[in-house]
């Protein structure tokens, strides 16, 4: 079974409007940890926000901020007053085991291609 | 925050040949790094993990012998694509892991630029 879904393969958004990329996960391990992380076209991984499983309160950083569900399983992206230079791809990432061994390898999902227009 | 470079960004090769891609920390110590390759408008797969001082750990699937990686020092991994044919030609990107600070949970991976490795 997949570990991380993103069902959204485009997003588009108006500038200075809001929008939610979606992600689902999937893991039995009481301890995780959740990432996003943007692509711009010319590759590199920018690392946004994290959510620790035993976080009480929702992550946040600048425009950015993940809304954790736990019973849902869910890590939604929210990204505030989006602007044209958000466009780009975007993964959600899962590390599991996130208290004992915070090394570990990552999951990633398929990522969503978002779109900001003017 | 954290740097990791990634060299060359570029690399064109002939078929056959050896390709080296090298990743530093800039700015930690990293004990682990990760390799991992991504087809277009796919998503990351994990390659292999590198630690430093001992043999890496290859995900399922993935040939030892074709991809070497090296990981002799705290601030360098290095993959090597052996006899490379055109199906290696792909984006090359590793991770770099920086040990705890602040706490569990709170370090995480930093990426490097990626090295995209086209070969003829």
């Amino acid at each position: 079974a997949q570990k991380i879904t993103q069902t959204q393969p485009g997003m588009f958004v108006q500038e200075k409007e809001a929008v939610t990329l979606d992600c689902t996960y999937d893991t039995s391990d009481p301890s995780y940890g959740l990432f996003w992380y943007k692509q711009p076209s010319s590759g590199e991984m920018i690392f946004l926000i994290y959510q620790g499983s035993y976080d009480q309160q929702n992550a946040t950083e600048g425009r950015y901020s993940l809304n954790f569900q736990k019973a849902r399983k869910s890590a939604n992206l929210v990204i505030s007053a989006s602007q044209l230079g958000d466009s780009a791809m975007y993964f959600c990432a899962m590390r599991e085991d996130d208290r004992g061994s915070t090394l570990g390898r990552l999951y990633f999902g398929r990522g969503t291609q978002l779109t900001v227009w003017p | 925050g954290a740097v990791v470079s990634q060299h060359p960004s570029r690399v064109i090769c002939k078929s056959g040949t050896s390709v080296k891609i090298e990743c530093r920390s800039l700015d930690f110590q990293a004990t682990t790094m990760f390799w991992y390759r991504q087809f277009p408008k796919q998503s990351l797969m994990l390659m292999a993990t590198s630690n430093e001082g001992s043999k890496a750990t290859y995900e399922q699937g993935v040939e030892k012998d074709k991809f070497l990686i090296n990981h002799a020092s705290l601030t360098l991994s290095t993959l090597t694509v052996t006899s490379a044919h055109p199906e290696d030609s792909s984006f090359y990107i590793c991770s770099a892991g920086r040990g705890l600070a602040g706490g569990p949970g709170t370090d995480t991976q930093y990426f490097g630029p990626g090295t995209r490795l086209t070969v003829l």
